[in-house]
């Protein structure tokens, strides 16, 4: 059973570039959550997703942020017109069910934005 | 302020030593605490989740205690091993929603 699954795992984009990070839960989990890492800083969360539904995007940036997960494919996070401060490592984790039970990170995503 | 706080922030400890790595919290109302392990370039990895009603649970070399009433964790690290070279993450499940409150990690280097 394969873990979280996510590509590319390092990202160079040029400022002003659109940026698209793609997380695979684990088989048989329907309940995605993605997370900001900053250097130096602790994991923030940003949007939980289930099938073809956000169910909380509060923590995601009003403005250039987007994220989806398909009935089928993975998730995709989408950041547009990137800028230096989107630098930072992304991780995606999933869940069987809600937050109630655990969720299982994915190896993340490394964006760094030149 | 951040709802989670970690100390030490980095430790340095010799091979096969002990230690113990502390977690404040003032997330309330409170589900559950974990604790995660973060290998450099890696997504953090479960080592023990924790109710309120639980005050301590072991995972192999790794013991992690809590004390719901001062919002206290913390994680003792038995005969350290070189592996455990990592940042140690506590987390804390908020009761009634999906929500996740992270700390900054607990950087822990091993030194044979």
């Amino acid at each position: 059973n394969a873990g979280v699954m996510q590509n590319p795992r390092h990202l160079v984009r040029r400022r002003g570039q659109e940026a698209r990070l793609r997380c695979s839960p684990m088989k048989g989990h329907s309940h995605v959550y993605w997370y900001r890492q900053l250097p130096e800083e602790g994991l923030k969360f940003m949007v939980y997703l289930q099938k073809e539904n956000i169910i909380d995007e509060s923590g995601m940036p009003k403005e250039r942020f987007s994220a989806e997960f398909p009935k089928e494919g993975p998730s995709i996070l989408r950041i547009q017109q990137v800028v230096r401060g989107d630098s930072a490592a992304y991780f995606c984790a999933s869940s069987p069910g809600d937050s109630f039970r655990e969720q299982y990170f994915g190896p993340g995503t490394r964006l760094t934005v030149t | 302020k951040n709802q989670v706080e970690q100390s030490p922030q980095s430790l340095i400890i010799l091979e096969g030593k002990n230690c113990t790595l502390q977690c404040n919290y003032t997330v309330s109302p409170f589900s559950n605490l974990r604790w995660y392990k973060q290998d450099t370039g890696r997504g953090p990895v479960s080592l023990t989740i924790m109710t309120f009603s639980e005050n301590t649970k072991s995972n192999g070399r790794y013991t992690a205690t809590l004390d719901a009433d001062t919002k206290q964790s913390s994680l003792h690290i038995t005969a350290s091993q070189l592996s455990d070279s990592a940042s140690y993450i506590c987390v804390v499940r908020v009761r009634g929603n999906n929500r996740l409150a992270f700390g900054k990690g607990n950087q822990v280097v091993v030194i044979p």
